[in-house]
C-alpha cells in the first residue's frame, strides 16, 4: 500500500491564483481530513470528510473548498490564494471507528503564496 | 481553538536520558493520542490511550492519562539521537465528534 499520497510536494503561487492540492489514500478509509501547519501553531483542521459525498468544516475553513466524490480522493482547492495561506498542508485518513482513530498522514505540501 | 497544549515547547537532552513531555487539554475526551513528526515530514502515530485507561506502554514509550486533571504525559526512556523530532498530543473530544484536535507540539532534541 502507498498509504496517503499528496501532490505536489512544493508549490509557489501568486496572490489571487487558484490551485488544487491532491490527496489520495489506498487503505479504503472512510475519514479524510486536511490540516495546515504553521510555525508555533501546531496543526489546525481545515476540512474533513466522513465518506464520499459528505464534507464538513474544521477550525479554519475560509478560503478553501473540498469535495469527496470517491473514497480514495479528497482534493483541497484554494479559490484565490492569499499570503496568509502560506503554510504546510497535510492530508490524513483513518477508518471510521467510533473508538480508535489513529490517523495516517501524507508527506505534506509546502505552499508559498507571494 | 487548540484543545491540547504540550509542555515544554522545547526539550534538549543527552542520549540515554529519559524525556518527558506533558499535554493538557480542556474538554472531556474519548481518547488521547501522541504523534511524532520528523523535520519536514508528515506525522506518525505513536500511541493511543483511551479515556478509561491510566497508563499504556509501547516499547520505550510510556503514556499516562489523568482525566481528573485533563492531562497526559509521554515518557521516552533511554533516548536515542533518532528520537529527535517534534511530538504532538491529539485529543478526540467526547460527544461523537469525528475531529482530532492537535496541540502545538514539543520539539525534542537528543544530543549524541
Amino acid at each position: 500500500n502507498a498509504g496517503v499520497t499528496q501532490t505536489p510536494k512544493f508549490q509557489v503561487l501568486k496572490t489571487g491564483q487558484s490551485m488544487t492540492l491532491q490527496c489520495a489514500q489506498d487503505m479504503n478509509h472512510e475519514y479524510m481530513s486536511w490540516y495546515r501547519q504553521d510555525p508555533g501553531m501546531g496543526l489546525r483542521l481545515i476540512h474533513y470528510s466522513v465518506g464520499a459525498g459528505i464534507t464538513d468544516q474544521g477550525e479554519v475553513p475560509n478560503g478553501y473548498n473540498v469535495s469527496r466524490s470517491t473514497t480514495e480522493d479528497f482534493p483541497l482547492r484554494l479559490l484565490s490564494a492569499a499570503p496568509s495561506q502560506t503554510s504546510v498542508y497535510f492530508c490524513a485518513s483513518r477508518p471510521f471507528d467510533r473508538v480508535l482513530n489513529e490517523q495516517y498522514f501524507g508527506p505534506g505540501t509546502r505552499l508559498t503564496v507571494t | 481553538s487548540q484543545q491540547g497544549e504540550e509542555d515544554p515547547q522545547a526539550l534538549s537532552i543527552q542520549e540515554g536520558e529519559n524525556a518527558t513531555m506533558n499535554c493538557s487539554y480542556k474538554t472531556s475526551i474519548n481518547n488521547l493520542q501522541w504523534y511524532r513528526q520528523n523535520s519536514g515530514r508528515g506525522l506518525v502515530h505513536l500511541i493511543l490511550i483511551r479515556s478509561n485507561e491510566r497508563e499504556k506502554h509501547s516499547g520505550r514509550l510510556r503514556v499516562t492519562l489523568d482525566t481528573s486533571k485533563k492531562s497526559s504525559s509521554l515518557l521516552i526512556t533511554a533516548s536515542r539521537a533518532a528520537d529527535t523530532a517534534s511530538y504532538f498530543c491529539a485529543t478526540r473530544p467526547q460527544g461523537g465528534s469525528e475531529k482530532l484536535v492537535f496541540g502545538k507540539g514539543t520539539k525534542l532534541t537528543v544530543n549524541p
